[in-house]
């Protein structure tokens, strides 16, 4: 299976935009690429997804390098509701939400 | 719309007791994951059903680990009996079958002493 690698934490400041990183060199060209996170004491919580172009919905944007051997979410306005932990996660297209892998995350930390 | 609903919220219990967690997927969704999740190894998945029938339970511990799906509104996930290294919090999620997103429940926290 293809693995992603991101840094283990992030600090950003309060209403600033957060890019947080993953590479993902050994993507298949069929690899979905979906992002999720975790608050404190709450289940991961889907963010946003993406295959080729960049991605934009309510909570986030996904920027996708043109060769796909990396990504990059993209909060536009930190809270502090948004410190979470951030995992990017590759998927096979065709398969199913089971093939969701989760590896260790971004731990992100919004300071006020 | 209701999320997935999981209970207890938090359990304490001893050794060799037997836990039974519960969970209530979202109305509609098909499919049903158990994840585990500790600081040692992260988010593991333990088992998958699809339309109430396990699909995959390669994840699962051990024969102390069970789980079921009667119908399509309730599964637990049994521990009997349990041990002290089976802490950690359950979490449920669901989905569509074949769709991108899981949904997750709160999570049961498990403490086993």
């Amino acid at each position: 299976d293809a693995k992603t690698t991101q840094p283990n934490s992030m600090e950003s400041n309060e209403e600033e935009p957060v890019h947080l990183p993953c590479n993902h060199s050994t993507i298949s060209g069929t690899d979905y690429i979906h992002w999720y996170r975790q608050l404190p004491s709450q289940g991961p919580e889907y963010v946003i997804h993406g295959l080729t172009s960049n991605v934009n919905n309510r909570m986030a944007s996904l920027a996708i390098a043109e060769d796909r051997k990396s990504s990059t979410l993209i909060l536009h306005r930190a809270t502090l509701r948004d410190a979470a932990v951030y995992y990017c996660i590759l998927r096979p297209s065709g398969g199913s939400a089971r093939q969701l892998t989760f590896g260790s995350g971004t731990q992100l930390t919004v300071l006020p | 719309e209701a999320g997935v609903i999981q209970s207890p919220r938090h359990e304490v219990t001893e050794m060799g007791q037997e836990v039974t967690l519960r969970c209530k997927p979202i109305s509609g969704h098909n499919s049903l994951f158990w994840y585990r999740q500790t600081m040692m190894r992260g988010l593991e998945l333990l088992i998958y059903f699809n339309n109430n029938v396990p699909i995959d339970d390669s994840g699962m511990p051990e024969d102390r680990f069970s789980a079921k799906m009667p119908n399509a509104s309730f599964s637990t996930l049994k521990i009997q009996p349990s041990e002290p290294r089976d802490s950690a919090v359950y979490f449920c999620a669901s989905s569509f079958s074949g769709a991108n997103v899981l949904t997750f429940g709160a999570g049961s926290m498990l403490t086993v002493l």
